[in-house]
């Protein structure tokens, strides 16, 4: 069965410091898609980013970066000289690519708050 | 990638009345997917709704408190029936439009049931 598990319930930080979010995955599949989506206190998810199975080079967004390992089944997710407006609640999510069913597994969330 | 429209923003609502969340999207798109939030928690996958066919239900959801149409290619609505304060939750529609911007995701609707 598939299963993202997110093992920081809250995170609380001070401005300009670094923090890196977990995310621990479990799927079958060989071929998948790892997702990152922030969620503001609007309620609205906020697509972050999207990887493949097959690709495990990292990524650099800005402030943001994602560290996609294989061998330990983790996508985790570091904002650089964090901001206020980095508060939110960060989700991982996993969904397979076989069938096309569409469905994403969600992590149970990682709540970051980040103090001025 | 799809921009998605979603309706009601929020709602209260009285105990055993239904409520319908509509959702359109800019393009057409196979699936449709509908996701429930209850308060604090992640996000659940309610149904998968498909053009042209019933809705897909996960394990724990039945159509008779979810159902849902799909009447083309744009547009479904969700609706939560006989409504208990347990139901109170965000609900959101969501579709995988374009396959490098993942799933996009309405802007949810927040129920609460009084």
């Amino acid at each position: 069965a598939q299963k993202v598990t997110q093992a920081q319930t809250e995170i609380s930080v001070v401005e300009k410091e670094d923090v890196t979010l977990d995310c621990v995955y479990e799927t079958r599949d060989t071929t998948y898609y790892l997702f990152w989506y922030k969620q503001p206190p609007s309620g609205e998810l906020v697509f972050l980013i999207r990887r493949n199975s097959f690709d495990e080079q990292n990524e650099i967004s800005g402030r943001y970066s994602w560290n996609f390992q294989k061998s330990t089944s983790s996508f985790n997710f570091t904002i650089t000289a964090s901001q206020v407006v980095d508060s939110a609640v960060y989700f991982c999510a996993l969904s397979e690519a076989r069938g096309n069913t569409g469905k994403l597994i969600f992590g149970q969330g990682t709540t970051l708050q980040v103090k001025p | 990638s799809a921009v998605i429209s979603q309706k009601p923003s929020r709602d209260i609502c009285q105990r055993g009345t239904s409520l319908t969340i509509q959702c359109q999207v800019d393009s057409q798109v196979t699936m449709m997917f509908w996701y429930r939030q209850q308060p604090g928690q992640s996000l659940t996958l309610i149904a998968t709704a498909n053009q042209g066919s019933e809705a897909t239900y996960e394990s724990g959801f039945v159509i008779d408190k979810f159902p849902i149409s799909r009447p083309n290619l744009t547009f479904s609505t969700l609706t939560v029936s006989n409504m208990s304060p347990e139901d109170s939750s965000i609900y959101l529609c969501s579709v995988d439009k374009d396959r490098v911007y993942g799933y996009t995701f309405g802007s949810g609707t927040r129920l609460t049931v009084v």
